[in-house]
């Protein structure tokens, strides 16, 4: 079965640094998704994109946040210059083909855990 | 995206159907009940959704009240790997573009 994959599984790194996790979506997949989740709080929606734009972003989405799709397969997300709060869990989430009319369902990856030290 | 209020948590027994409760009072016409899960840290999983119909998938069922203002998630047999907190999630129908929103959820455990 297709799955989204997520690189690195775990990246750890010193504040101010600059960070980039990598997604693969599922192939042929039309939407994704940046989410977080910082140690036991609620999963948070950060950014989606389609059609090689940003189509909506959260508030925790600033300035030190982008995103890229930089060929057909991968999907990234960079975090400028790191700071301690953005430590956590990142989802990276793609959505496809339209199984029934007005519904469809996001995959999501495993995750890369962002440790900032 | 209305709101949803679910249970912290539940325990159920193995082999046993649990029975997930949501409520959604505010759930407008045109939103779509979503369910997912979380085993541990990993990624979300999409489990089954419904607009009023109940649904059935290989994953489990879902009861949908008639006024819509409440559903039920059922998985008939849990078994130990069914551990994991379980998000009911009320969103719209815009094609594709539609963020999840995802709140506390319950932590179901099942017990040997």
């Amino acid at each position: 079965e297709p799955e989204v994959t997520q690189t690195p599984s775990h990246q750890v790194t010193q504040m101010g640094q600059e960070v980039i996790l990598r997604c693969v979506p599922i192939s042929n997949h039309l939407y994704f998704y940046w989410y977080r989740q910082i140690l036991g709080q609620k999963v948070e929606f950060l950014v989606s994109f389609y059609n090689n734009e940003i189509s909506e972003k959260s508030e925790i989405f600033d300035d030190q946040f982008s995103v890229e799709r930089p060929d057909g397969s991968n999907f990234t997300l960079k975090i400028r210059s790191t700071k301690l709060e953005d430590s956590a869990m990142y989802f990276c989430a793609s959505v496809g083909i339209v199984v029934r009319i007005l519904s469809y369902e996001q995959y999501f990856g495993p995750g890369t855990r962002l440790t900032v030290t | 995206d209305a709101k949803t209020t679910q249970p912290p948590s539940m325990d159920c027994a193995e082999g046993r159907a649990a029975n997930l409760p949501c409520n959604h009072s505010t759930i407008s016409g045109n939103e779509y009940v979503y369910w997912y899960r979380q085993i541990h840290s990993q990624g979300p999983q999409y489990i089954i959704h419904g607009l009023k119909n109940n649904e059935t998938n290989e994953m489990a069922s879902l009861i949908i009240t008639e006024d819509r203002k409440s559903s039920t998630l059922i998985l008939p047999h849990a078994t130990l790997r069914d551990t994991a907190v379980y998000y009911c999630i009320v969103r719209g129908s815009n094609f594709g573009n539609e963020k999840l929103t995802f709140g506390t959820g319950t932590r179901l455990t099942i017990i040997p």
